[in-house]
């Protein structure tokens, strides 16, 4: 029972370059979600999806990329890496995406933009 | 924007003792819920009230919801070593996405 998780756990990266961060759960939720946690700013909604090949942006998504051609993977790309976004990446996945629903997090990414 | 503004940001009490965080928001919601990050993990989800709901119980947590203040508070009864961790209230207002506030950071003393 995997649950929903991520890969790579660290990544370090330079300026400028592409650099994808998967996302896989195994509960067939509908929803899934991405964030990013930096210090003093708590947890940010980058983008989210409410089915296979449905997303919509959150807070933050400039410089950010999402697909869903699968229910089960929702892979987030920074198209040009920056240092701005050095952060800790999670992904959420929820069975209903009203929110009135708990939703269930990842280990998260720590990435590094140098 | 952040919609919860947890209050206070940092806690540190001895073990045994009863640990309360508040949490503000500023537009109409349809719930809250209270996560918890244990350090350089995901969040896990705790407890979830509804708008029409003014108080609720799970195991040694109990949350309120004042809707006409805009707040909430989470207390933590006997706590213990391994409640230490990151507290988040995130609210949900009909647009299927949770807003998250920056956290209360409790530690508690064996």
């Amino acid at each position: 029972d995997a649950g929903i998780t991520q890969s790579p756990r660290y990544k370090i990266t330079e300026t400028g370059r592409q650099v994808t961060l998967m996302c896989h759960q195994t509960w067939s939720h509908s929803y899934m979600f991405w964030y990013r946690q930096d210090l003093g700013h708590g947890l940010r909604l980058i983008y989210y999806s409410a089915a296979a090949d449905i997303t919509d942006k959150g807070e933050v998504p400039d410089g950010y990329v999402v697909s869903r051609s699968k229910t089960e993977n929702f892979p987030l790309t920074l198209e040009s890496a920056t240092r701005s976004q050095t952060s800790v990446y999670f992904c959420a996945s929820s069975q209903v995406g009203t929110g009135a629903y708990e939703q269930y997090f990842g280990p998260g990414t720590r990435l590094t933009v140098t | 924007s952040q919609q919860g503004e947890e209050d206070p940001q940092a806690l540190s009490i001895q073990e045994g003792e009863n640990a309360t965080m508040n949490c503000s928001y500023k537009t109409s919601i349809n719930n809250l819920q209270w996560y918890r990050q244990n350090s350089g993990r995901g969040l896990v989800h705790l407890i979830l009230i509804r708008s029409n709901e003014r108080e609720k119980h799970s195991g040694r947590l109990r949350v309120t919801l004042d809707t006409s203040k805009k707040s909430s508070s989470l207390l933590i009864t006997a706590s213990r070593a391994a409640d230490t961790a990151s507290y988040f209230c995130a609210t949900e207002s009909g647009n299927n996405r949770l807003a998250f506030g920056k956290g209360n950071q409790v530690v508690v003393i064996p």
